[in-house]
């Protein structure tokens, strides 16, 4: 997979937006962008993907920068429940997972 | 619909003894991964297929085999178990189109974890 860079950790307040970022520089035309969450002990779950064009679905929303070489992950209003580590990757045949980012949610 | 199981959900192994995670999934999902993730870290790639008759090394392979004989399973064995290898491994599962083609990989799926510890 190409390599995508994020943030350790983020802080949000609950009931307000949040906007995790990721790099990734060195994707290629055919790469999709894919996020995952995972919550406190359990499997990763699917988010959302996107090629060129922003994404909504009733999850989240992602936002591709025109290049490419930058996405964001948005959810609109952070709940307790989505605190996790997020996972940005850019799936080929295999597909791998950096440390992604803590997602932290303050009452 | 099942998705992605796995089996067992936890396990204690003595040094050296052998056992088999089983993964199955009820998707036709063509390519199927196994992770293992140590506490407080990422996910790790062990092996992943990309249909039956076909896996691959991922990243961190040694002391695990893996066959695809069918496209519903995809088993991780273990050969002389050691300490380094508790872990919680993961199993998934996805669509994918063939090398080489603009792919739209669908979301992956992901079973809920095996707890592995090595004694």
């Amino acid at each position: 997979d190409a390599k995508t860079t994020q943030p350790n950790s983020m802080e949000s307040n609950e009931e307000e937006p949040v906007h995790l970022p990721c790099n990734h520089s060195t994707i290629s035309g055919t790469d999709y962008i894919h996020w995952y969450r995972q919550l406190p002990s359990q499997g990763p779950e699917y988010v959302i993907h996107g090629l060129t064009s922003n994404v909504n679905n009733r999850m989240a929303s992602l936002a591709i920068a025109e290049d490419r070489k930058s996405s964001t992950l948005i959810l609109h209003r952070a709940t307790l429940r989505d605190a996790a580590v997020y996972y940005c990757i850019l799936p080929r045949n295999d597909m791998r997972f950096g440390a992604g980012t803590r997602l932290t949610v303050k009452p | 619909n099942a998705g992605v199981t796995q089996t067992p959900k936890f396990r204690i192994l003595k040094i050296g003894q052998s056992m088999t995670l089983q993964c199955t999934q009820d998707m036709n999902h063509n390519y199927m991964y196994w992770y293992r993730q140590d506490p407080g870290m990422g996910l790790k790639l062990i092996y992943y297929s990309v249909g039956a008759g076909i896996t691959d090394k991922g990243e961190v392979p040694n002391g695990y085999n893996v066959s695809r004989s069918t496209t519903e399973d995809f088993p991780l064995r273990l050969e002389l178990a050691a300490p380094s290898q508790t872990s919680v491994y993961f199993c998934a599962s996805s669509y994918g189109l063939p090398k080489g083609s603009k792919r739209a990989n669908t979301e992956a799926f992901f079973g809920q974890g095996t707890r592995l510890t090595v004694v």
